[in-house]
């Protein structure tokens, strides 16, 4: 089965850029999605397709996606960015998440 | 505004089953597969499976074959988990998503969430 590597924690200072990464085999041939989640709430869609936002998901927020490894990134960090974020790609039989990053704002 | 309600927290015993439910409203909900996932006391999400209302065809992660049902309810715009057998392992927060892609179960991501359904298995 496949298999999504995020590395457990980033911590980034307030106004500083924060990026965390999404590691798979070839993951540079699926469309990554990325959810924030906050403690004791659902998940968020913040970038779809490797680096679309929906509506409502300030421009801080980017994604890329190439050979091995999907990375989001956010740019001028707040305090309210602080949350787990995940990782999605869809692979033969159903849909594959990462196991998360904690995002912590210093 | 599209929103998904889902059915209140749960206690069960080992071997037991449980199903939760997930009310759309604010759009069409023929028209978008809804997926469940689940996740664990302080771990990562799952996906568990998914169903495109309007054809009534679910698929099911492998890890849950058998032991999980997907059904939906046009009539009340309501998707429906159920889970058996159930075991301490199944504690956990159940999640209805829909997909953003439509009427497709796979590859897309997931633009609106229920709140969660916290299952307990405990004897």
């Amino acid at each position: 089965s496949y298999v999504l590597t995020q590395p457990p924690a980033v911590s980034v200072a307030p106004g500083e850029t924060a990026r965390t990464t999404c590691g798979g085999y070839n993951i540079g041939d699926k469309s990554v999605h990325w959810y924030q989640q906050k403690p004791g709430q659902a998940p968020v869609l913040v970038i779809y397709n490797d680096r679309d936002r929906p509506s409502g998901t300030p421009d801080r927020f980017s994604g890329s996606n190439s050979g091995n490894t999907a990375t989001l990134t956010i740019s001028r960090v707040e305090a309210g960015d602080e949350a787990d974020y995940y990782c999605q790609v869809y692979d033969s039989g159903g849909e594959v998440f990462g196991g998360g990053t904690k995002l912590t704002v210093l | 505004q599209v929103q998904l309600v889902q059915s209140g927290a749960e206690v069960k015993k080992p071997g037991s089953s449980v199903k939760v439910s997930c009310k759309a409203s604010g759009g069409t909900f023929s028209s978008y597969a809804i997926s469940w996932v689940r996740q664990a006391p302080g771990q990562g999400l799952e996906w568990m499976g998914g169903i495109i209302p309007i054809f009534g065809t679910a698929n099911y992660a492998q890890k849950f074959q058998g032991r999980v049902t997907i059904t939906a309810d046009k009539s009340t715009s309501t998707a429906y988990m159920e889970l058996s057998s159930l075991r301490s392992e199944d504690t956990a927060v159940y999640y209805c998503a829909r997909a953003l892609g439509g009427i497709t179960i796979f590859g897309t991501p997931f633009d609106y969430w229920g709140q969660g359904t916290l299952v307990t298995v405990s004897s």
